[in-house]
């Protein structure tokens, strides 16, 4: 079946370093890949997508290419802020499916 | 940019008590879902509904639970006889026909007390 694989953290990182956070994915078919991000006390938002294989999404400085060759789609930022602090969810999509997520990965940046 | 609204935001019930969470998806969605987060666990598929009908559904959607779109535009769920267990986050979603727009409420925290 399908499935979404990440680095559960929690992570913490000082302001300004680098950010990545691994994703691989188990699926049948092509899907449709995404990561969303939840602010404390908050709901789910979209933060990036990519949905064919070598697509790159990116949005507020996150990127992640979407690599069919390793099932991956890992997210990256240059500079975290403070204002990065969250839970980060990678997740996929098949055609009209339900969306799959995995566990999340939780970030806190310190000043 | 269209958002799929949820009301209430937070509902505290008793357990035993019958809940309605009440969701308006966007206007042109087709298929609809809903979601919950146990407190800082993961993001569970409860249900997909589409054309009136549920079209999958998960080993959580027990006898307990069911949704219905009473009219053109509210998606609800409800939850029978509430458990304790039921305190969650519960995300509604609408989608369009394609892989581009899957849009999530905000959520409603339901808290069984």
């Amino acid at each position: 079946g399908n499935s979404v694989t990440q680095m559960e953290g929690p992570v913490t990182l000082s302001e300004e370093a680098f950010l990545t956070i691994n994703c691989t994915y188990t699926a049948t078919g092509y899907p449709s890949l995404f990561w969303y991000v939840q602010y404390p006390g908050e709901g789910l938002q979209l933060l990036l997508k990519a949905t064919k294989a070598d697509d790159k999404g990116s949005n507020k400085g996150f990127e992640a290419t979407y690599r069919k060759e390793t099932t991956s789609f890992h997210l990256e930022k240059g500079s975290v802020q403070v204002s990065d602090s969250a839970v980060y969810f990678c997740a996929l999509k098949t055609s009209y499916d339900k969306v799959i997520f995995g566990p999340g990965t939780s970030l806190s940046v310190i000043p | 940019e269209p958002e799929v609204t949820q009301t209430p935001s937070h509902q505290v019930t008793q357990m035993g008590q019958e809940v309605i969470l009440r969701c308006v998806p966007i206007s042109n969605h087709l298929y609809f879902y809903w979601y919950r987060q146990i407190l800082g666990q993961k993001v569970e598929f409860l249900v997909s509904f589409y054309n009136n009908e549920i079209s999958e559904k998960s080993e959580i959607f027990d006898d307990q639970f069911s949704v219905e779109r009473p009219d053109g535009s509210n998606f609800t769920l409800k939850i029978r006889s509430t458990k304790l267990e039921d305190s969650a986050m519960y995300f509604c979603a609408s989608s369009d026909e394609g892989m581009r727009g899957y849009t999530f409420g905000s959520g409603t925290r339901l808290t069984v007390v």
